[in-house]
């Protein structure tokens, strides 16, 4: 059974600095992973994808890092700033397009 | 992607009734699917929405507590029946275009609270 793990469950950090949130998941057989966005009550916003014969996806600020035969992925996010305080998800793609979620990363960024 | 819409936007419920909330989605796509976030969870997966033919429900779902209808390419329901304090949940229909890539659009969510 798949598990997804997100490390650290919360992280606080002043305005401008940059940042790493983790994501490990059990079963490298996987067809991508996604990063998410949640904001408080709200749904989710898709950030980045990964395919899994990928390595690493780019969008603005964001990058995001794929390594399947270890079962890693980092989500790095430069200059960061307070609107980028969110929960963010990482979720895995398997069989029948299930995805499986780890419990996410919460962060706060201080102005 | 598209614009997906889930109504309502969040509810309070009485135990024992039952509770339908529709996911519209503005373009026709492949797959619909339902999740659960029960409060300080993240995302389980209950089922995924089959056009015209019965959901596949993943395990611990069944389609008594959790009937879904999918009667076209755009729009689907989940209905939660008889239901309980546990229920309590953000309710999220996603998405999937069958581009290939197999990225999934959330819609915005359905917050339902139970007394």
């Amino acid at each position: 059974k798949q598990e997804v793990t997100q490390i650290p469950a919360a992280l606080s950090v002043p305005e401008g600095e940059n940042l790493v949130l983790n994501c490990s998941f059990t079963d490298s057989a996987i067809y991508n992973l996604q990063w998410f966005r949640q904001d408080p009550g709200k749904g989710l916003t898709s950030l980045l994808l990964i395919q899994s014969s990928q390595r690493e996806q780019t969008s603005g600020r964001l990058n995001a890092s794929l390594d399947k035969s270890s079962g890693r992925s980092t989500l790095y996010i430069a200059a960061s700033q307070p609107g980028d305080s969110a929960t963010y998800l990482c979720a895995v793609l398997q069989g029948a397009q299930k995805l499986v979620f780890g419990q996410g990363t919460r962060l706060t960024i201080n102005p | 992607s598209a614009v997906i819409s889930q109504k309502p936007s969040r509810d309070i419920c009485q135990r024992g009734t039952s509770l339908t909330i529709q996911c519209q989605v503005d373009s026709q796509v492949t797959m619909m699917f339902w999740y659960r976030q029960q409060p300080g969870q993240s995302l389980t997966l209950i089922a995924t929405a089959n056009q015209g033919s019965e959901a596949t429900y993943e395990s611990g779902f069944v389609i008594d507590k959790f009937p879904i209808s999918r009667p076209n390419l755009t729009f689907s329901t989940l209905t939660v029946s008889n239901m309980s304090p546990e229920d309590s949940s953000i309710y999220l229909c996603s998405v999937e275009f069958g581009s290939g890539s197999y990225e999934q659009y959330f819609g915005p969510g359905t917050r339902l609270t139970v007394t």
